[in-house]
């Protein structure tokens, strides 16, 4: 029922750990996002993908890696974690890519990351 | 580069009385703006936009907004606040195609 799923929603790991960030969104929409928030409650986008493709990529360190198997999901896989990874991860999609600025972007409940 | 500011970091009301969380804009081209809330641990839901047409938007849970042109405003409002409308609000505007760029949050507390 839930429209954009992300798993897990809590994660407390070790530094220097490689973890994996699940999303999948039911909405049949054909762009998907990653958007990270910090301490301080900033959101900021990482990702964006239209139909499997990479279309924003924003200064994210490249031991961020997502990857997206379909439309329907983007993964995130973050290597050697480090504690300033420690936020909650939001994915989100939408539909449409150019010319449709006023849709709309669903977000998901959110992965709360913890390095420790 | 399109961004939004929110000048309040936390608004506080009580029960029954009106409310207003601000958000002022800047844009080149055509405003596209949205207002999300986010409660304690949870996600960011998905209140009102502005894309275009009527100035008073309506939106989820009894929220609209005013989009204001001359003084580049899209203030949140709901003629009478409830406690359960204490959360994190975000002010957002659309950057190109694919990015939301969103303002710093307002957090909202109602009073009994």
């Amino acid at each position: 029922d839930t429209a954009v799923s992300q798993t897990p929603k809590y994660l407390v790991t070790q530094m220097g750990n490689d973890k994996s960030i699940k999303c999948e969104q039911n909405l049949g929409h054909d762009t998907m996002y990653w958007y990270k928030q910090d301490s301080k409650k900033f959101l900021k986008i990482m990702f964006s993908y239209n139909n499997k493709e990479l279309i924003i990529n924003e200064t994210v360190p490249n031991r961020f890696s997502p990857k997206s198997p379909d439309k329907a999901h983007l993964n995130l896989h973050i290597n050697s974690l480090e504690l300033g990874d420690s936020a909650v991860y939001f994915c989100a999609s939408s539909q449409g890519y150019r010319g449709q600025r006023g849709n709309t972007i669903y977000f998901g409940e959110g992965s709360w990351l913890t390095v420790v | 580069a399109q961004s939004v500011a929110q000048p309040e970091d936390q608004v506080n009301v009580a029960e029954g009385n009106p409310l207003t969380v601000k958000c002022t804009y800047s844009v080149s081209g055509n405003p596209y703006l949205f207002w999300y809330v986010q409660y304690p641990n949870r996600g960011l839901q998905f209140l009102l936009k502005y894309i275009t047409g009527d100035n008073l938007v309506k939106g989820s849970y009894g929220f609209e907004a005013e989009f204001n042109k001359s003084q580049t405003s899209f203030h949140l409002k709901k003629p009478s606040a409830l406690v359960s409308d204490s959360a994190l609000y975000f002010c957002a505007v659309r950057d190109g195609f694919q990015k939301l760029v969103f303002g710093t949050g307002t957090r909202l507390l109602v009073s009994p």
